[in-house]
């Protein structure tokens, strides 16, 4: 693949319900990350993966987060007893390697809408 | 949390005139990057700054990195219609912590034919 694919593009889901939002970076790529954007605001930092083990967790906002990379490539980022306040868009981003000096490349992001 | 604010928060230009965003940071940095975000989607890289450089320049686009005062700034020269965009600015810390961003507000820019 070209770049970062994240399925779904869109998700709707009621109060209360569990979630799983998949992020396929690009292949080779050992860093993965994943961000929260609310309406205008920029992007928040939620999690960050170097090969299957979480770097960062420390932007999860609670426990009701938890994202998982068990083959170092895919990632699931899973939210249980989903809240109307989770209602965002969700990015995922890789890049080569996990250090400082190297550009982001972000997939189109899930908009999940919690009714 | 956000790092910082990005001024102006939305900007308006005719198309061929030079657009000028501006971004201010809290932390201690490794890098500063400029990220393009269409229709409030995917973000494009746009161009990285280091901590030891002070301008850095890409086609039409041209970054300035002032670490004393904690801002940085991108230019567009002769903007186009295409240009119409959210901007942001990101921050990388210093700390060994990857590429970890940490995004300012974002400048909305429109340009107008």
């Amino acid at each position: 693949g070209a770049g970062v694919s994240q399925t779904p593009s869109n998700k709707v889901t009621e109060k209360g319900k569990y979630v799983e939002l998949r992020c396929d970076p690009i292949s080779g790529h050992t860093a993965l990350y994943w961000y929260r954007q609310s309406l205008g605001q920029g992007p928040e930092f939620l999690i960050y993966f170097q090969g299957t083990g979480a770097a960062d967790d420390s932007g999860l906002p609670n426990d009701r987060f938890f994202a998982v990379r068990p083959e170092g490539s895919v990632s699931t980022l899973k939210i249980q007893r989903t809240e109307r306040g989770d209602s965002a868009v969700y990015l995922c981003a890789s890049s080569p390697l996990g250090t400082e000096q190297t550009e982001a490349f972000f997939g189109q992001g899930t908009r999940l809408t919690v009714v | 949390s956000q790092q910082g604010e990005e001024d102006p928060q939305a900007l308006s230009i005719q198309e061929g005139e030079n657009a000028t965003m501006n971004c201010s940071y809290k932390t201690s940095i490794n890098n500063l990057q400029w990220y393009r975000q269409n229709s409030g989607r995917g973000l494009v890289h746009l161009i990285l700054i280091r901590s030891n450089e002070r301008e850095k320049h890409s086609g039409r686009l041209r970054v300035t990195l002032d670490t004393s005062k904690k801002s940085s700034s991108l230019l567009i020269t002769a903007s186009r219609a295409a240009d119409t965009a959210s901007y942001f600015c990101a921050t990388v810390p210093n700390t060994g912590g990857g590429n970890k961003l940490t995004f300012g507000t974002g400048t909305q820019l429109k340009v107008e034919l």
